[in-house]
């Protein structure tokens, strides 16, 4: 599987704008890139997916760099609610029932009042 | 709507002891999930299921653990006997149409086991 690397932490003040950077050099013609976070004592959260364009929610932006060798979340004015684990993952397109979701580390990130 | 439902969420225990861990699906989902995260070893897939059948068990750690699904509504996880290793959150997920990659899981909130 193609894996992804993140930084290990990051802070933001609230109502500011966060980028959260996921790099993934070795990503194949057929992986989405998924965002999932997860909030203290809580299970993982869907935030947003994308193979190719630029991808916005209600949640979140997430702007996919030309060569897909790298993605960035935007969070556009981050809560203290938005403090969390931001987890970048790779889905195989094809493969059925293979494709799992796997979990790396994650980013944590902390908001500041 | 509901989200997934997990039961309990505190379980304490000491070793040896059969443990059964519950989970709701959201209705009409048609896959399950069965997630242990630790500090360790962070977020790990046991086992999934589609249409109620096991389909990927190979997360499953050993013989200790046993997951069924015996209708589209509800789903558990045993550990027998319990090991303090095994202490860890556990959380369960669904899905719809998982044969399609863009489809999220969707996890309940999880049960925090500790074995004594």
């Amino acid at each position: 599987d193609a894996k992804t690397t993140q930084p290990n932490s990051m802070e933001s003040n609230e109502e500011e704008p966060v980028h959260l950077p996921c790099n993934h050099s070795t990503i194949s013609g057929t992986d989405y890139i998924h965002w999932y976070r997860q909030l203290p004592s809580q299970g993982p959260e869907y935030v947003i997916h994308g193979l190719t364009s630029n991808v916005n929610n209600r949640m979140a932006s997430l702007a996919i760099a030309e060569d897909r060798k790298s993605s960035t979340l935007i969070l556009h004015r981050a809560t203290l609610r938005d403090a969390a684990v931001y987890y970048c993952i790779l889905r195989e397109i094809y493969g059925g029932a293979t494709n799992k979701l796997i979990f790396g580390t994650g980013t944590l990130l902390a908001v500041q009042p | 709507d509901a989200g997934v439902i997990q039961s309990p969420r505190h379980e304490v225990t000491e070793m040896g002891q059969e443990v059964t861990l519950r989970c709701k699906p959201i209705s009409g989902h048609d896959y399950l999930f069965w997630y242990r995260q630790t500090m360790m070893r962070g977020l790990e897939l046991l086992i999934y299921f589609n249409n109620n059948v096991p389909i990927d068990d190979s997360g499953m750690p050993e013989d200790r653990f046993s997951a069924k699904m015996p209708n589209a509504s509800f789903s558990t996880l045993k550990i027998q006997p319990s090991e303090p290793r095994d202490s860890a959150v556990y959380f369960c997920a669904s899905s719809s149409r998982t044969g399609s990659s863009d489809q999220p899981q969707h996890f309940g909130d999880g049960t925090r086991l500790s074995i004594l």
